[in-house]
């Protein structure tokens, strides 16, 4: 079992905002870090660190975290970001690597 | 353009051997700490090990620790992941990752599949 735990599946209707969440003990030590799949595709990175972007990723994607959950913020939810998304950072123990279940999102 | 290929999935009988590769091109390979992660079909993402930039440090999640082995050559820019002692559960597609300093995992290539089964 995972020790970040993300819930199964998220909808939000085109345009609006949505959160999707990542609880975990290690995430008051460590930040998450947030990644897009699509089907049949690798992973994309799309939120690191504190709230940080990498290049080509659009500023409707942000990051947050309080306690122990780390929250990706999608502001204005576009048809294209219907993926699942995953939440990482290190377990407990901070030696080791995790990744959260993943979250399915629908754009309706 | 940073690309990462890997290669050497397969189909494979329970306890058998398997060795993938990830070659790398576009950045300079050396400098790098690299992972794998795996997915098992229709599943989430999996962690399965790391590696340091010069190859004398690893890390293995539990549930392949003792059956895999990862290392790298920076003079080839490839990184390995020897596969022993195959299961049933290790099926999955294995993708290979970069992590610069203080970035998660900032490149995947696009994974090659592994097929445990008699």
């Amino acid at each position: 079992s995972s020790e970040l735990t993300q819930d199964p599946a998220v909808s939000v209707a085109l345009g609006q905002t949505v959160r999707i969440t990542c609880q975990g003990d290690s995430l008051r030590s460590y930040y998450a870090s947030w990644y897009q799949q699509k089907p049949g595709q690798a992973p994309v990175l799309v939120i690191y660190g504190k709230n940080n972007r990498p290049s080509g990723i659009p500023d409707r994607f942000s990051g947050s975290s309080s306690g122990n959950t780390a929250s990706l913020t999608i502001t204005g939810a576009q048809a294209e970001d219907e993926a699942d998304y995953y939440c990482n950072s290190r377990d407990s123990s901070g030696n080791l690597v995790v990744f959260g279940g993943g979250t399915k999102l629908t754009v309706l | 353009e940073v690309q990462l290929v890997e290669s050497g999935g397969g189909l494979v009988q329970p306890g058998g051997s398997l060795r993938l590769s990830c070659a790398a091109s576009g950045f300079t390979f050396s400098s790098y700490w690299m992972h794998w992660v795996r997915q098992a079909p229709g599943k989430g993402l999996v962690w399965v090990s790391r590696i340091n930039s010069d190859g004398s440090s690893t890390s293995y999640a539990d549930s392949v620790k003792g059956r895999f082995t990862i290392s790298r050559d920076n003079a080839k820019n490839t990184l390995y992941l020897q596969m022993n002692s195959l299961r049933a559960e290790d099926t999955a597609v294995y993708y290979c990752a970069r992590v610069p300093p203080a970035v998660p995992f900032d490149y995947w290539g696009q994974g090659t599949l592994v097929t445990v089964s008699s």
